[in-house]
Order: C-alpha cells, then structure tokens, then sequence
C-alpha cells in the first residue's frame, strides 16, 4: 500500500539557519502531494501541495518540489523563524474510487531558537 | 466562514462509556473525514464520507461509527470506550478530493 517516510525529529535550528525536512513516498499511481503544518495546540494546516511530477508548491518562504524519479518531496526553507516552530507532515493523496485519502508520514518536530 | 468545528475539545471516558464527537462544516464540502492521531504517529483514517447519506471505513474503523444525514455535519460514534481509543481526534473537510481542511481536534482519554 501507499506510504510516507519522513526524517525523524526532532529537528532544532536558530533563527535564520536553513531548513530541509526529507520525505520519501512509496505509491502505486500518480499521486498527489502535501506539506501540513501543526501548531501547538492546533489542527492541521495545508502549507503547499504539488500535484504532479516536478511541480514545485511554495508558501511562507517553504518550497517542496515533486521528483518522481527519486520519490521524494523535501521540504525546505532558507530561513527560518521562531514562529515556524510546528509539527511538519508529509503526505500523499490517491483517488481510489470516489474519493481520495491522505497517507501521512508520522511528522517532524521543528524548533527555532534565537 | 468558521471553517471545521469540532466539540467537546477534551473529554475523559471510562471504559465501556459511550460518547459522540462532533463535526460540522460551513463550507459546503462534499467530502468529510475522521482520524485519529496517536502520540509520534501520523494521522489514521477511521471513517469518510463523499456526500450525505453515504460513509465508508478507513484504515481503522473498528470500534466507531458515523453517520452523514446533512451535508454540514458528520458525527463519529464511540459505542464502547476501550484505552486503545486514547487518541486526538479530527475532522477534515474538502470540496476537492484532495485538499482537506482540518478541525482543531478532540483529545480523548480512555481510563
């Protein structure tokens, strides 16, 4: 079946470093996929998608590009901030029948310090 | 728009208690979802549903229930509470099948 497999966190930075948070997928078909963010406290944000093969999502300064020959969509960031200290979820979504699902991998843990 | 809410935010069961959480959507969203969310675990699928009148199990449905008689609302069922439902709950919704919006959650504890 469908799998994500994220870094393990978790990850701690100071304010300013760059960030990259790996993530590898395993599907059968041509999935689409996600980055979610969770605050404390908070449910899941949607933080950028990429739908197909070398589309590349971006919001916030974050950037994920799609590479089907590597299976993987790593999440980067040139500079990070105390305020993107969250929980970070890699995730795919096939159709199967009349709806699609998400497979999440198990999240990373991003702290930013000053 | 509130967007999806979820109630109660916490709540403790004993076991063999009953309980339902709530869901509701102001989106108009065809699509709905429960997981549940384990501490250092990704979110599990129990339950969705792709319009009213019409739900289908996840990857882990055993010991739940829904329910889809409104478009806004999709309610999930815990019958009889055991410690291996000890978990944070959310509801998503999306209005494509792929985009979904999530709830703040319910945390559960099943003592």
């Amino acid at each position: 079946g469908d799998s994500v497999t994220q870094m393990e966190g978790p990850v701690t930075l100071s304010e300013e470093a760059f960030l990259t948070i790996n993530c590898t997928y395993t599907a059968t078909g041509y999935p689409s996929l996600f980055w979610y963010v969770q605050y404390p406290g908070e449910g899941l944000q949607l933080l950028l998608k990429a739908t197909k093969a070398d589309d590349k999502g971006s919001n916030k300064g974050f950037e994920a590009t799609y590479r089907k020959e590597t299976t993987s969509f790593h999440l980067e960031k040139g500079s990070v901030q105390v305020s993107d200290s969250a929980v970070y979820f890699c995730a795919l979504s096939e159709r199967t029948g009349t709806a699609s699902k998400l497979t999440f991998g198990t999240g990373t843990r991003l702290q930013v310090t000053l | 728009n509130a967007g999806v809410t979820q109630t109660p935010k916490f709540r403790i069961l004993k076991i063999g208690q009953s309980m339902t959480l709530q869901c509701t959507q102001d989106m108009n969203h065809n699509y709905m979802y429960w997981y549940r969310q384990d501490p250092g675990m990704g979110l599990k699928l129990i339950y969705y549903s792709v319009g009213a009148g019409i739900t289908d199990k996840g990857e882990v449905p055993n010991g739940y229930n829904v329910s889809r008689s409104t478009t806004e609302d999709f309610p999930l069922r815990l019958e009889l509470a055991a410690p291996s439902q000890t978990s944070v709950y959310f509801c998503a919704s999306s209005y494509s099948s792929f985009e979904q919006y999530f709830g703040p959650g319910t945390r559960l504890t099943v003592t």
